[in-house]
């Protein structure tokens, strides 16, 4: 696609669910991050794919977070157990191996947990 | 580990007045630098980047931003505000491998008419 396509781009759960947000990159982009973005800071690092692993995942709060793409393309990230705490902004990246550091920024999926 | 410091999480300047937001960085090697900004409800948008080649450098929109080596600084400024720079400033460093970027708290920039 043209740019990072993020979807839902607003999720309202209640404590205790699952959640999944999807990610579909840029085409031809061999890296994919996931940032989570809380209210009046910063992008967060959490998780970072190159292909179809996961390169770095030191980023990810506990265990109720995991990740996966499983054909190097679109990502899943998936929240088991909701809290309040992790409502936030998920921001997907994605970037071409050949620039370094620059990531293209999806608009993000805004999870709300009640 | 790399790390960026951006002193002010909110500026207010009039319109055509100058604008300066500041950046501080730490990096135990010569760091890559980023500004993005981001509108409302937008996702991340880059504005410019040193790569270690020209120290001043030029983005999108009339911004640029100077490495300044012996000051540790990457401030981005803009000679005169417009209405429509309104947003949320972040001033980001890659990491040693050159695959990911870590940002800093953000500048809300706000513009008066």
């Amino acid at each position: 696609g043209a740019g990072v396509s993020q979807t839902p781009s607003n999720k309202v759960t209640e404590k205790g669910k699952y959640v999944e947000l999807r990610c579909d990159p840029i085409s031809g982009h061999t890296a994919l991050y996931w940032y989570r973005q809380s209210l009046g800071q910063g992008p967060e690092f959490l998780i970072y794919f190159q292909g179809t692993g996961a390169a770095d995942d030191s980023g990810l709060p506990n265990d109720r977070f995991f990740a996966v793409r499983p054909e190097g393309s679109v990502s899943t990230l998936k929240i088991q157990r909701t809290e309040r705490g992790d409502s936030a902004v998920y921001l997907c990246a994605s970037r071409n191996r050949a620039n370094t550091g620059e990531l293209f920024f999806g608009e993000g999926s805004r999870l709300t947990v009640l | 580990a790399q790390s960026v410091t951006q002193l002010g999480s909110h500026v207010s300047v009039s319109e055509g007045a100058l604008v300066l937001l500041r950046c501080n960085y730490s990096s135990s090697v010569p760091p890559y630098l980023f500004w993005y900004v981001q509108y409302p409800n937008k996702g991340l948008q880059l504005l410019l980047k040193y790569t270690s080649a020209a120290t001043l450098v030029k983005g999108i929109n009339g911004f640029e931003a100077e490495f300044k080596k012996s000051e540790t600084s990457f401030h981005l400024t803009k000679p005169s505000a417009h209405m429509s720079d309104a947003a949320e400033y972040f001033c980001a460093v890659v990491n040693n491998a050159g695959n990911m970027l870590t940002f800093g708290g953000g500048t809300r920039l706000m513009v008066k008419p």
